[in-house]
């Protein structure tokens, strides 16, 4: 069964540095999400990405926080100078097979980079 | 009101037995629901969609009543595999592909 994949698994980062996750979206979909847990509490929508611009942001993903598809199949979350809060598990999604997607259909996610700020 | 709501639990049952679980979501105008499945520290993973006239996959029952704005999942002769949080998920449709995340009800399936 297709998958969508996240590197690293861990990445430990001072304060202040910047750091990018990666995603490969499962091939066919064409919407692609990135949302955070910090351990403990429930997962958070970051933002949405189709047609290779953002679709829609929350208010965590503020100026220090970017998104890109740099080609047909890398999709990365980067955030710049970052803070003790950031620390939380980070998971990317896709959905919408060819054809193009709709919002019932279920996002699949991959298995997390745990990001640690020091 | 929070938006995605759940009892966190810890629902601690025996193998075999059949238990449920209920959520309620703030907005109206939601359109889609999940149920997902996390097991600790790993990723969020689809069990069911939730469908208006209910449905059935195996051993695990999902209801939507909209007017009540309740979702339930049913899980019949639990096995120890089973112990995980499990998700309610909300969807509010339109333009927006955002999930919402209730924060999960813990199942625990003892021998």
């Amino acid at each position: 069964e297709p998958e969508v994949t996240q590197t690293p698994s861990h990445q430990v980062t001072q304060m202040g540095q910047e750091v990018i996750l990666r995603c490969v979206p499962i091939s066919n979909h064409l919407y692609f999400y990135w949302y955070r847990q910090i351990l403990g509490q429930k997962v958070e929508f970051l933002v949405s990405f189709y047609n290779n611009e953002i679709s829609e942001k929350s208010e965590i993903f503020d100026d220090q926080f970017s998104v890109e598809r740099p080609d047909g199949s890398n999709f990365t979350l980067k955030i710049r100078s970052t803070k003790l809060e950031d620390s939380a598990m980070y998971f990317c999604a896709s959905s919408g097979g060819t054809g193009g997607g709709y919002s019932n259909q279920p996002q699949h996610f991959g298995d997390g980079t745990r990001l640690s700020i020091l | 009101r929070k938006e995605v709501e759940q009892d966190p639990g810890p629902f601690n049952v025996p193998e075999g037995a059949t238990v449920a679980f209920n959520c309620t979501y703030s907005n109206s105008a939601s359109q889609s629901f999940f149920w997902y499945r996390q097991d600790c520290r790993k990723e969020p993973k689809l069990l069911m969609s939730v469908y208006s006239s209910g449905n059935e996959d195996g051993r695990f029952t999902a209801q939507l009543n909209r007017a009540s704005q309740y979702i339930s999942l049913l899980i019949r002769d639990s096995k120890l595999s089973d112990s995980a949080t499990y998700l309610c998920v909300v969807n509010m449709g339109d333009s927006s592909y955002k999930l919402i995340f209730g924060s999960g009800t813990r199942l625990l399936v003892r021998p």
